[in-house]
């Protein structure tokens, strides 16, 4: 059975960095690749960007490239993104996402407080 | 970007009623479009992908068809559990971009 278990909740102060996990099983890391999805409280789902885990390789979304940087461990079989200099506007929840949206992590909730 | 037009906003329906909502595409997709169920607290679900290939699990009650560049997610005998927000996402060009949502309600 195909899983994506993603980090806890995160608390971050304006102009921080978070980094949120996903953990994949159940099936081979490499074979497919990480999406990662926002929802902002009450609205709906952007598209962040993609990592290939195998050749780590990345697409963003053009107005999350100064923003989000993802990452991968195939020892671990983990995908990564990080938040960075956090505003109000990335209080949200992450999801990671593969094969196309046959897969959801349960996502994780970035709340940006001072 | 592919722009995903989604409508209605909101439906509010009665249980057993058949509802359609619908997804414009600004451009050609090639039918890679997915509709996902998405409750509150939770993750969206897979309902339907590559525009009308049910995914496992999912009754029978629920599918898609498209004309052109129009998606629809048609679901019959509403039940109650059928309460939910719905979304079309394209994944046919990157990056990929989903509709607005659809909340359903039944009365």
């Amino acid at each position: 059975e195909v899983q994506l278990q993603q980090s806890g909740p995160e608390v971050g102060r304006p102009g921080s960095s978070v980094k949120i996990s996903c953990k994949a099983s159940g099936y081979t890391f490499t074979d497919y690749v990480m999406n990662w999805v926002k929802q902002s409280p009450g609205q709906g789902l952007e598209w962040i960007g993609w990592i290939d885990p195998e050749y780590g390789s990345t697409d963003y979304a053009e107005k999350f490239k100064k923003k989000a940087t993802l990452t991968a461990d195939t020892s671990s079989s983990t995908a990564y993104i990080q938040l960075s200099s956090l505003t109000s506007e990335d209080t949200a929840t992450y999801f990671c996402v593969c094969r196309d949206g046959f897969y959801w992590g349960q996502g994780v909730m970035v709340t940006v407080s001072s | 970007d592919i722009q995903m037009t989604q409508s209605p906003a909101s439906l509010s329906a009665s249980l057993g009623e058949t509802v359609t909502i619908e997804c414009l595409a600004s451009e050609d997709i090639y039918s890679n479009l997915a509709w996902y169920q998405q409750k509150p607290g939770k993750s969206p679900q897979l309902l339907i992908y590559d525009a009308s290939s049910l995914q496992d699990g999912v009754p029978s009650r629920f599918s898609g068809s498209e004309s052109g560049t129009q998606y629809s997610l048609e679901i019959n005998s509403l039940q109650s559990e059928d309460a939910a927000t719905y979304f079309c996402q394209q994944h046919h060009d990157y990056p990929y971009t989903f509709g607005a949502g659809t909340k359903l309600e039944l009365k």
